[in-house]
């Protein structure tokens, strides 16, 4: 996928474990995002980057953490993984505008059991 | 906070029809409007989007228009076509630039 992968695609993992998902782009944009998906909730936003060691929490952040180190990667962790975590993943990025013409990555199946 | 109301949750067209998909919002300071359309299994994709100080968009057979004054905007797809299949998830921006998301609209075009 052009510009920006996930990593992984697929995870199952146990309550209480810890998770770190991955995104990475070549674009060398400024913006980076974190949503997740459901059914029935359309997409949310977990937190966002708007430069490295500059993130900004979403409307459903609780349990989760991130950090941008470098540009292009921007990783996403549960620190104690709940099922209500499960869910699809989206990584996103944007280059001029906080939240404007975002393109997101392919997506993050995680499931915990 | 803001929310945003999407409606209808699945709407079914014969090919060559036109589609129609509504959303309201509730934050008058919303001032931005993108469109995203999702394949099954896919990534989301924006396909148009507005802002509030216009009042209609088109690009080919998709259009977007803005009502301010109510609060509401709508993405009209004419002569639907079989690849129009998707899910579609209107959004508005919020005091701070994030983006609240409506719950997504099926839409099925059968040939």
């Amino acid at each position: 996928d052009a510009g920006i992968t996930q990593s992984p695609r697929h995870k199952v993992t146990e309550t209480g474990t810890p998770v770190t998902l991955r995104c990475h782009q070549t674009e060398n944009h400024r913006y980076m995002y974190w949503y997740r998906q459901d059914p029935g909730h359309g997409l949310r936003l977990i937190h966002y980057s708007y430069g490295v060691k500059d993130t900004d929490k979403g409307e459903v952040s609780d349990g989760y953490s991130v950090s941008r180190s470098k540009t292009e990667d921007f990783l996403l962790t549960l620190e104690s993984a709940t099922s209500s975590q499960t869910s699809v993943y989206f990584c996103a990025i944007s280059a001029d505008s906080i939240n404007e013409k975002l393109f997101f990555g392919s997506g993050t199946q995680l499931s915990v059991l | 906070g803001e929310n945003v109301e999407q409606h209808p949750s699945t709407l079914s067209v014969q090919e060559g029809d036109s589609a129609v998909i509504k959303c309201t919002y509730s934050d008058s300071a919303s001032n931005y409007f993108p469109w995203y359309k999702q394949e099954l299994g896919k990534r989301p994709q924006l396909i148009i989007d507005i802002r509030s100080n216009v009042g209609e968009k088109k690009d080919q057979r998709i259009a977007v228009t803005l009502n301010k004054t109510a609060k509401h905007f709508s993405l009209h797809i004419t002569e639907t076509q079989p690849e129009d299949s998707a899910v579609y998830f209107c959004a508005a921006s919020q005091q701070g630039g994030k983006l609240i998301f409506g719950q997504g609209t099926e839409l099925s075009v059968k040939p």
